[in-house]
């Protein structure tokens, strides 16, 4: 089973404005950190902003803020004030963690085309 | 602090052919991960090391394999190339820790062509 869902191949957005990516995931893990990340067409992935299971507040980084609902599994990406150089994969990834010590392998998402235009 | 550094950046391969990967982590991580990234798989865990020793493994055949050296520097290999390892192949360094918060540095990744 998907343990992380992006349900939107695509988007568009106009620049300057907000855009919203969506992002599901499915875990019974209590502790748990979901990521997201910019990969540009030069193929390196760039990693934005994280959110801890446990963290009361969402996280914030600048310009992109992360809608955490843990009662619905969601964490969605939000991108305020989007700019040309927005234009990229967003992908947005989970890792389970409450084996102390261990490490456990992250789970990515099929990823979100997302174009800024002028 | 230099990022995470992947050797060669573009490589054009025959079938039944071997290939080695090379991955530099930044100073001072000491987990270094490979994924590969297809347009229909989308990007799939290989494996992990840390301290030179396989942490994790993904659901890949023996022909690919990796290591690490005591500077956390990695390789990874794969034998007897197939057209479908046609990929990106992306390192990712991270410090290592457990737990669930483990940032990882993703390096501008190799790209394979098997022909």
């Amino acid at each position: 089973a998907q343990k992380i869902t992006q349900t939107q191949p695509g988007m568009f957005v106009q620049e300057k404005e907000a855009v919203t990516l969506d992002c599901t995931y499915d875990t019974s893990d209590p502790s748990y950190g979901l990521f997201w990340y910019k990969q540009p067409s030069s193929g390196e992935m760039i990693f934005l902003i994280y959110q801890g299971s446990y963290d009361q507040q969402n996280a914030t980084e600048g310009r992109y803020s992360l809608n955490f609902q843990k009662a619905r599994k969601s964490a969605n990406l939000v991108i305020s004030a989007s700019q040309l150089g927005d234009s990229a994969m967003y992908f947005c990834a989970m890792r389970e963690g409450s084996r102390v010590g261990g490490s456990y392998i992250p789970t990515f998402g099929r990823g979100t085309s997302l174009i800024v235009h002028p | 602090k230099a990022g995470v550094t992947q050797t060669p950046r573009y490589l054009i391969k025959t079938r039944g052919q071997q290939v080695t990967l090379s991955c530099s982590p930044i100073s001072g991580h000491r987990s270094v991960s490979w994924y590969q990234q297809t347009p229909g798989q989308g990007l799939q865990f290989l494996f992990e090391y840390f301290s030179e020793t396989q942490r994790n493994k993904g659901n890949f055949p023996g022909r690919f394999s990796g290591r690490q050296f005591s500077n956390s520097r990695s390789e990874m290999n794969v034998s007897t190339l197939e057209l479908g390892d046609s990929a990106l192949y992306l390192c990712a360094s991270s410090l290592g820790g457990g737990g669930s918060r483990i940032e990882q540095y993703f390096g501008p990744g190799t790209r394979l062509t098997v022909t």
